[in-house]
């Protein structure tokens, strides 16, 4: 099984600044990462796969980069939106696995 | 635009059987895969399993002696089995678009585990 580490595991933010966020595999997933964003009580959503393409009707203010074991999620200008935690998940190997999460919280 | 909702108990007890449905709508069943994923409350995400529209299915080892998936395209829905379950299972079970990313979600159904 694929492990996925996320960090950090909390992100304090100011509106309008950029959050940098974190995820590395245990093994090589090539490009095979995609990300989600979850709001309280609500289902995840999708951002990003291949590890830098975003979903459809995702801002451009959200980007990924990486390949291999290491990937970034990064939000330009923090929109009171996007506070909320975000998981990577690999979908190189079964089965799928995610991280454990980063909390982007207002600062 | 898929739209998936989740119907089934939001109690069992331990030791029963766990069964949710998941009805697509907004778009056919068939051509795509299907998960199965849960949350813990409080807790992170874990991939169940998926089926395939024809039937074909994958689970997490981590599960597969308890878990079912099975699919009617028919109806166009999609179903969970999980058996001999404890207060280990009690999470938000959704069901999913997708085996790889996980494109559309349902909004989720909590099931707890308790006598």
């Amino acid at each position: 099984e694929i492990e996925m580490t996320q960090s950090p595991a909390t992100l304090s933010v100011s509106p309008g600044e950029r959050a940098t966020l974190s995820c590395r595999a245990s093994q090589s997933i090539t490009t095979y990462l995609a990300w989600y964003q979850q709001k309280p009580g609500q289902a995840p959503r999708l951002l990003l796969y291949g590890a830098s393409i975003r979903a459809t009707g995702i801002p451009a203010r959200f980007s990924g980069s990486g390949s291999g074991t290491e990937f970034t999620l990064t939000i330009n200008s923090l929109q009171s939106e996007d506070f909320a935690v975000y998981y990577c998940q690999q979908y190189d190997n079964w089965p799928r696995t995610f991280g454990q999460g980063t909390k982007v919280e207002i600062k | 635009q898929f739209r998936l909702q989740e119907s089934g108990p939001g109690l069992v007890k331990p030791s029963e059987t766990l069964s949710l449905t998941c009805t697509v709508s907004g778009g056919s069943i068939s051509g795509y895969y299907w998960s199965w994923i849960r949350q813990p409350p409080g807790k992170g995400l874990e991939w169940i399993g998926y089926i395939y529209y024809s039937g074909t299915t994958t689970y997490n080892p981590s599960l597969k002696s308890r878990v079912t998936i099975s699919v009617d395209t028919s109806k166009n829905h999609f179903s969970l089995r999980l058996d001999s379950v404890t207060a280990a299972d009690t999470a938000v079970y959704y069901c999913v678009r997708g085996g790889y990313r996980f494109d559309d979600w349902g909004q989720g159904n909590l099931v707890t585990v308790s006598s």
